[in-house]
């Protein structure tokens, strides 16, 4: 079975740009879980998306957004970039279980972002 | 999520066991113990989980004191790949699925 996919891996853009990422899931997986990673921070847990819907979010401000397709597939977006926004996107996907827990969280190779 | 504590580091030598500890004394009874690893730059690998029994995979064992407030990863046979950072997670089974990651311990395998 493939794994997450995410894409692009690479990214550079210029502050104040906006930037969209997508993800993949895993085939039979609906729930997809972004997170932020950076050296001073670490992995941050940015935001959860099941049935095209926003389930949990992380502390991170408004220019951060997602969403989710029909087919389980997920965008997030980052608009008016900062120099802090240089970091490696992850997003992750689950299954969804029963009373609405979710399974294990398998993650994909990331995007890497940079600001200039 | 209960909070886990662990070394910064470890190494261990290739072919030899290397035993990754982790405390995490304020645990729920609903809670599981989850291990990621990630070699450098890479997205994080899930490992095993356990909730109390011991478990054990392809990749390791996950042994669980009988109290709970502690846990130890085991690589049975390290190799040089194996070399990354490792992330023990307390996680709750509710709805809320978010993983909470501290700084892991480094775990360096040697030849």
């Amino acid at each position: 079975k493939a794994g997450v996919t995410q894409t692009p891996r690479y990214l550079i853009k210029t502050r104040g740009q906006q930037v969209t990422l997508s993800c993949s899931p895993i085939s039979g997986h609906r729930s997809v879980s972004w997170y932020q990673q950076t050296p001073g921070q670490g992995l941050q847990f940015l935001f959860e998306y099941f049935s095209e819907t926003q389930r949990n979010k992380g502390n991170f401000p408004g220019r951060f957004s997602g969403r989710q397709f029909s087919n389980s597939r997920s965008e997030m977006n980052v608009s008016t970039l900062e120099l802090g926004d240089s970091a490696l996107y992850l997003c992750a996907s689950s299954l969804r279980l029963a009373g609405g827990r979710t399974d294990t969280q398998y993650f994909g190779p990331g995007t890497r972002l940079t600001v200039l | 999520d209960a909070k886990t504590t662990q070394p910064p580091s470890m190494d261990c030598a290739e072919g030899r066991a290397a035993n990754l500890p982790c405390n995490h004394s304020t645990i729920s009874g609903n809670e599981y113990v989850y291990w990621y690893r990630q070699i450098h730059s890479q997205g994080p690998q899930y490992i095993i989980h356990g909730l109390k029994n011991n478990e054990t995979n392809e990749m390791a064992s996950l042994i669980i004191t009988e109290d709970r407030k502690s846990s130890t990863l085991i690589l049975p046979h390290a190799t040089l790949r194996d070399t990354a950072v490792y992330y023990c997670i307390v996680r709750a089974t509710g709805a809320n699925s978010k993983l909470t990651f501290g700084k892991g311990i480094t775990l360096s395998v040697r030849p």
